[in-house]
């Protein structure tokens, strides 16, 4: 069973269009973070939240930690092939431990 | 460029071989960690070091081995390779500070069959 769930597991969508993926648990997160991977790399990561129902922007994309520190949503807006790639959150159990990973969305944007 | 570098980049092995992955970063820090990942399953912590000297198991542990003899080495060992440990194998690192949460910086990967 996967601690941390995230939908949908593929998205495919055309430029210009908007998206929101999800990363939901049952258990509370001392932080969260946003990682983008590339085929052939590793992970690098995009953003962390850390309080509850804290949003954080990064130019069109938009990220939000739930009220309960259970969930998280990135919203792309405007979407653009450059943006394609496979993204992963990562919630962090208790402060200073180590992270636990999503299965991932894997996200294509065509021109 | 600094960074984290991983030797070898691809690799066959059969089955029941011994293999060691290698894994460098020349940014100095000092938590370093080495996962795996599997389709549909995303990464999955096999062994951390938060500092040299010091190593801890992760989700996978069984079949692996880790050392941290400095700062800016930390091998993974496969001592008998199984056709189950097929995978594509990320080290990563980050400037750890307990009580804060940590940015980890990934390698580029080693891709390995076990045949």
């Amino acid at each position: 069973t996967q601690l941390l769930e995230q939908s949908p597991q593929f998205l495919s969508i055309q430029e210009g269009e908007n998206l929101t993926v999800y990363c939901n648990s049952s258990s509370v997160f001392s932080s969260l973070q946003w990682y983008r991977q590339e085929p052939g790399e590793g992970p690098v990561l995009l953003v962390t939240v850390v309080t509850g129902g804290e949003v954080k922007k990064l130019k069109r994309l938009t990220f939000q930690f739930g009220d309960a520190r259970k969930d998280s949503s990135l919203h792309i807006t405007a979407a653009q092939p450059g943006d394609t790639g496979l993204y992963l959150c990562a919630g962090e159990r208790y402060y200073g431990q180590n992270f636990v990973f999503g299965p991932g969305t894997r996200l294509s944007v065509l021109p | 460029i600094a960074g984290i570098t991983q030797a070898p980049t691809s690799q066959i092995l059969a089955a029941g071989r011994r293999m060691t992955l290698r894994c460098t970063q020349d940014m100095r820090h000092n938590a370093m960690y080495w996962y795996r990942q599997d389709l549909g399953l995303g990464l999955r912590l096999i062994h951390y070091s938060n500092t040299a000297g010091t190593t801890g198991k992760g989700e996978v542990p069984d079949g692996y081995s880790v050392s941290r003899a400095n700062t800016d080495d930390f091998p993974l060992t496969l001592a008998s390779a199984v056709p189950s440990q097929t995978s594509v194998y990320f080290c990563a690192s980050s400037d750890f500070t307990s009580g804060r949460y940590n940015e980890q910086f990934f390698g580029p990967g080693t891709r390995l069959t076990v045949l």
